[in-house]
Order: C-alpha cells, then structure tokens, then sequence
C-alpha cells in the first residue's frame, strides 16, 4: 500500500477561489509529520506547511492550511484566495518515527494546480 | 544567507559517461540526505550523510551510484555508466542535525539537479 496518496493528479482554480488538494496517508506510527511542498513550473521544491500527529489545531500558514483529520488519515492543504502564481505541483510528504529512520521523507506523486485568470 | 547550493542545474550526458552532482549545505548544517525524482513522480529517498560517513544509504541503487560528504567541500552523488534510466532530477537537502528536522523543523531542499541521459 502507498504511504502517501495524492488521488487528483491535475486540479484546476478559478483566481480568488478556494482550492483543496487530497492527501490520504498510511502508518502505524503515533508520531509523524505531515508536509506540503510546491514546485513550481522552474522545479525548486519550497515548503508550505508542516503539521504533527499530535497538534490538536489544524496549521496554518498565511493563504495556506492544513485540513487535518487524524481519524481519516488525511491531511489535505487548503489554498485560500488562489493567485496565478499558485500554479504549480503540489506535493503531501509524510514523516514517520518508527525504524529509527525518521530523517527520511516519503512523497506523494503531486498534484498539478492549474490557477485560471 | 544562501540555502541549499546545488550544482550543476542541468546536466547532459551521453550513455556511459560519468555523471556528477554537488550539493554545499545551509551554512551550520552538517546533515545532507539525497533525493531522486523520476518524471511524474514525488521524490524518493537515496542517501543521508554527515560528514566523512554514510548514516543510510538505502534508497541507493546497488551499482554505479555512490555517495560522499567530505570533511572539506561540498556533498556529492556520483553516477558512473549513466543509462537513459538516470535521467531524472536529484535534489539535495540539508538540516541541522540528524531527525531531518525534529518537529516544525523541515528540510531545507536545493533547486535540484536536472541530468539528462542522451
């Protein structure tokens, strides 16, 4: 079973709308971490959110936030007010404690966001 | 304050050739971990490294890819005998000690590597 699941390879926004990218994820650890990386069309990766197993309040991060429901297993990223230059690949990463491999990120295949003017 | 310095940014070889890739860390870190994505892929892990040592190398390739982080200088990842399969991008991130960043802390990621394998 894939750890991180990204199940909307391609998501398009009208400007100035709200948009939610899924993100479902699989573990059996108590402690993990939950990242939202984008990576615009020039290929850097730039980190958005990060948000714990044992936060009890979603993240967020200015026009970004982390809808995070333990129970579901999933940590899908809200972009409120979308902008043009939101347009990108939107990656869900999860980091686990177990294995003492915790250093070690593993991604999702990414969701492309098409922001429309 | 510069961040993750990767270099070069594209790279073309023919089949056979040698590739490789530097990566100089954040100033104060002395963790550097190895990352590969595959067209229409997320990244995946390769390798981590402190300083002179190998702490995990086993998102490594068995062959022809190898991995260091001298005490002086930056990290590099080397591919030798590139096959088209290599073509992909490499991205280098560094952190300050050895959790990838304990909590809130995240990876500090390059701009990766972009090699192309004619």
């Amino acid at each position: 079973a894939q750890k991180i699941t990204q199940t909307q390879p391609g998501m398009f926004v009208q400007e100035k709308e709200a948009v939610t990218l899924d993100c479902t994820y699989d573990t059996s650890d108590q402690s993990y971490g939950l990242f939202w990386y984008k990576q615009p069309s020039s290929g850097e990766m730039i980190f958005l959110i990060y948000q714990g197993s044992y936060d009890e309040q979603n993240a967020t991060e200015g026009r970004y936030s982390l809808n995070f429901q333990k129970a579901r297993k999933s940590a899908n990223l809200v972009i409120s007010a979308s902008q043009l230059g939101d347009s990108a690949m939107y990656f869900c990463a999860m980091r686990e404690s177990s294995g003492g491999s915790n250093y070690k990120l593993t991604f999702g295949k990414g969701t492309l966001l098409t922001v429309n003017p | 304050n510069a961040g993750v310095m990767q270099n070069p940014r594209h790279l073309v070889r023919r089949r056979g050739q040698e590739a490789r890739l530097r990566c100089s860390p954040m100033k104060g870190h002395s963790h550097v971990y190895w990352y590969r994505q595959l067209p229409e892929e997320g990244l995946k892990f390769m390798v981590y490294l402190q300083k002179e040592n190998i702490i995990d190398e086993s998102g490594m390739p068995k062959e022809r890819f190898s991995a260091e982080f001298p005490k002086e200088g930056p990290s590099i990842l080397r591919i030798q005998q590139v096959v088209r399969g290599d073509s992909a991008a490499y991205f280098c991130a560094s952190s300050p000690d050895g959790t990838g960043g304990a909590g809130a802390n995240v990876l500090t990621f390059g701009a990766g590597s972009r090699l192309t394998v004619l």
